[in-house]
């Protein structure tokens, strides 16, 4: 799975957009871009995820360059609730027995 | 039902003893992952199970770790012989096939301290 990068940590301030970025330049034509979060002391939670179109859901956007070697997550309208660890991950179910790499991830700090 | 349940949410044992982590995955999920957590770090993966096909083990540490799932739902993690460094949370995670379409669900983890 390719590796991906991320700042690793950010603010946003409460009721504004909070846009995280990851790199993932070596991704592969069939690797999906996953986002996950973790929230303290709590297992990880599946956010969003694309192989080449902008997705959206209830949650969030996914933003991805059209050569796919980048992406970002939106959180259209931040709430402290969303202070948490987000992790990108690049994810081909079938390599690697379909098991999740995780990075450091960045940590969003949503502040009132 | 309705999320991966673990059990215990904590456990505190000593050093050299046994323990036992259990998952129960959401029904109808035939893949199983354990992952664990030190401190301050990222998940790292130590076991998968997929409907009858013998595990992926490739991530346990060390032979004091072992795993089973019994009926292809319920698994349990056991680690002998308990280390210091064996502290950590541990998280269970299920989804309906290993697919790349797939989302993983993660149950609480259980919190192992080694004292």
């Amino acid at each position: 799975d390719a590796k991906t990068t991320q700042p690793p940590s950010m603010d946003c301030a409460e009721g504004r957009a909070a846009n995280l970025p990851c790199n993932h330049s070596t991704i592969s034509g069939n690797e999906y871009v996953y986002w996950y979060r973790q929230i303290h002391s709590q297992g990880p939670q599946y956010i969003i995820h694309g192989l080449k179109n902008n997705e959206t859901n209830e949650m969030a956007s996914l933003i991805i360059t059209e050569d796919r070697k980048s992406s970002t997550l939106i959180l259209p309208h931040a709430t402290l609730r969303d202070t948490a660890v987000y992790y990108c991950i690049a994810f081909h179910g079938s390599s690697n027995t379909g098991k999740l790499i995780f990075g450091q991830g960045t940590t969003l700090q949503v502040k009132p | 039902g309705a999320g991966v349940s673990q059990s215990p949410s904590n456990k505190v044992t000593e050093k050299g003893k046994d323990v036992e982590l259990r998952c129960d995955p959401i029904s109808g999920h035939t893949a199983l992952y354990w992952y664990r957590q030190s401190l301050g770090q990222g998940l790292e993966f130590l076991i998968y199970f997929q409907g009858n096909s013998a595990p992926d083990k490739s991530g346990l540490p060390s032979d004091r770790f072992s795993a089973e799932r019994t009926g292809g739902s319920v698994s349990t993690l056991t680690i002998q012989r308990t280390q210091q460094e064996d502290s950590a949370v541990y998280l269970c995670a299920s989804t309906w096939t290993s697919g790349s379409d797939n989302e993983q669900f993660f149950g609480p983890g259980t919190r192992l301290t080694v004292l």
